[in-house]
């Protein structure tokens, strides 16, 4: 079946810092992939996406690439600000067209920036 | 676009009561609409996906006679606890699917806390 590996976390970088995270990914068939971000208290927010490999998803300075010789889609940001400390979850969907397509998602990691 | 509401936000229930939460695209049809509980600090755990005019698809695990899903329209969807117990009290999530659009792409809501005392 399908699965998505996450880094340990929790996570907490001081302003400025570069943003890995890491993510893995086991599916039949290739996948779309994606990162979802949760606020304090809030719903899941889409943050990127790729749909085929070699495709990069971007967003609020965010970017991954869909790596599919190492089934990744590491997450980076380049320099992360306070309002980036959320929960960040690596999740996948398989391509099939239908309607009943189910997301897999990975346990979530929380990022706190510190001012 | 793709906007997902649901109600109510948060929700507080003496034991024994039932509870409905409601799930709406506000601006697309979603003929599929799925329900996530999430345990604090935890991932997301499918519940079941719901279906415009059928019955809903519970995963494994999941008691259909306790949570019941209705789905009677291209825009809502909603979610019953029924008999709620302390042990349901947990962050419950929906998320709808665009079909006119091609991606496997699901849009969220921003959640219900149900507490139950």
């Amino acid at each position: 079946g399908n699965s998505v590996t996450q880094m340990e976390g929790p996570v907490t970088l001081s302003e400025e810092a570069f943003l890995t995270i890491n993510c893995t990914y086991t599916a039949t068939g290739y996948p779309s992939l994606f990162w979802y971000v949760q606020y304090p208290g809030e719903g899941l927010q889409l943050l990127l996406k790729a749909t085929k490999a070699d495709d990069k998803g971007s967003n609020k300075g965010f970017e991954a690439t869909y790596r599919k010789e190492t089934t990744s889609f590491h997450l980076e940001k380049g320099s992360v600000q306070v309002s980036d400390s959320a929960v960040y979850f690596c999740a996948l969907s398989d391509r099939r067209t239908g309607a009943n397509s189910k997301l897999t998602f990975g346990k979530g990691i929380t990022l706190s920036v510190r001012p | 676009g793709a906007v997902v509401s649901q109600h109510p936000s948060r929700v507080i229930c003496k034991s024994g009561t039932s509870v409905k939460i409601e799930c709406r695209s506000l601006d697309f049809q979603a003929t599929t609409m799925f329900w996530y509980r999430q345990f604090p600090k935890q991932s997301l755990m499918l519940m079941a996906t719901s279906n415009e005019g059928s019955k809903a698809t519970y995963e494994q695990g999941v008691e259909k006679d306790k949570f019941l899903i209705n789905h009677a329209s291209l825009t809502l969807s909603t979610l019953t606890v029924t008999s709620a117990h302390p042990e349901d009290s947990s962050f419950y999530i929906c998320s709808a699917r665009d079909l006119s659009r091609q991606v496997n792409e699901q849009y969220f809501g921003p959640g219900t806390r149900l507490t139950v005392t």
